[in-house]
């Protein structure tokens, strides 16, 4: 069963500092990591997606790595924002296009 | 484009009574809905998978007598949370997709349900 695991859980950093966020899977059989961003109460909205055979997938301010065979992917982003504060999941495709959720990582950037 | 909708966005029951969450895509036809349930700083748990026409999967340990999904055109999906207790208060969020042409799923915004 494929477990997803995102450290830390939570994260506080004052504006302008560059975000790292992590994210590992135990079972390499995927097809695509997706990242989302989640705001308090409310849906998910999709930020990036890298299939199997990619390395990284870029999107202004935000860049993410994966690196399949030890089962992570890095988000970063670049010159945070206080609008960059929200709960950030990252997710893996497994068979059945079916999504497997990490916890998530909640990010509070000050002014 | 890919919008989907969920109503309603809050909704607050009485233990032992049921309640219906509609799922919607608004600008495309999903060929496959998906519901997922989010527990406070927990990930989403997908409940069950439903196809336009067709029986919904349910994950294991989701009891489909309690949480009916139908799916009867391709840009609605509704689930209904029978006999509601106090512990299914929950974060419901839907998603669509145009499965197999793209894999890529479409969120909804959320239904917040408070059993009492």
């Amino acid at each position: 069963k494929q477990e997803v695991t995102q450290i830390p859980a939570a994260l506080s950093v004052p504006e302008g500092e560059n975000l790292v966020l992590n994210c590992s899977f135990t079972d390499s059989a995927i097809y695509n990591l997706q990242w989302f961003r989640q705001d308090p109460g409310k849906g998910l909205t999709s930020l990036l997606l890298i299939q199997s055979s990619q390395r990284e997938q870029t999107s202004g301010r935000l860049n993410a790595s994966l690196d399949k065979s030890s089962g992570r992917s890095t988000l970063y982003i670049a010159a945070s924002q206080p609008g960059d504060s929200a709960t950030y999941l990252c997710a893996v495709e497994v068979a059945d296009y079916k999504l497997s959720f990490g916890a998530g990582t909640t990010v509070t950037v000050r002014a | 484009g890919a919008v989907v909708s969920q109503h309603p966005s809050r909704v607050i029951c009485k233990s032992g009574t049921s309640v219906k969450i509609e799922c919607r895509s608004l600008d495309f036809q999903a060929t496959t809905m998906f519901w997922y349930r989010q527990f406070p700083k927990k990930s989403l748990m997908l409940m069950a998978t439903s196809n336009e026409g067709s029986k919904a999967t349910y994950e294991q340990g989701v009891e489909k007598d309690k949480f009916l999904i139908n799916h009867a055109s391709l840009t609605l999906s509704t689930l209904t949370v029978t006999s509601a207790h106090p512990e299914d208060s929950s974060f419901y969020i839907c998603s669509a997709s145009t499965y197999p042409m793209s894999y890529e799923q479409y969120f909804g915004p959320g239904t917040r349900l408070t059993v009492t």
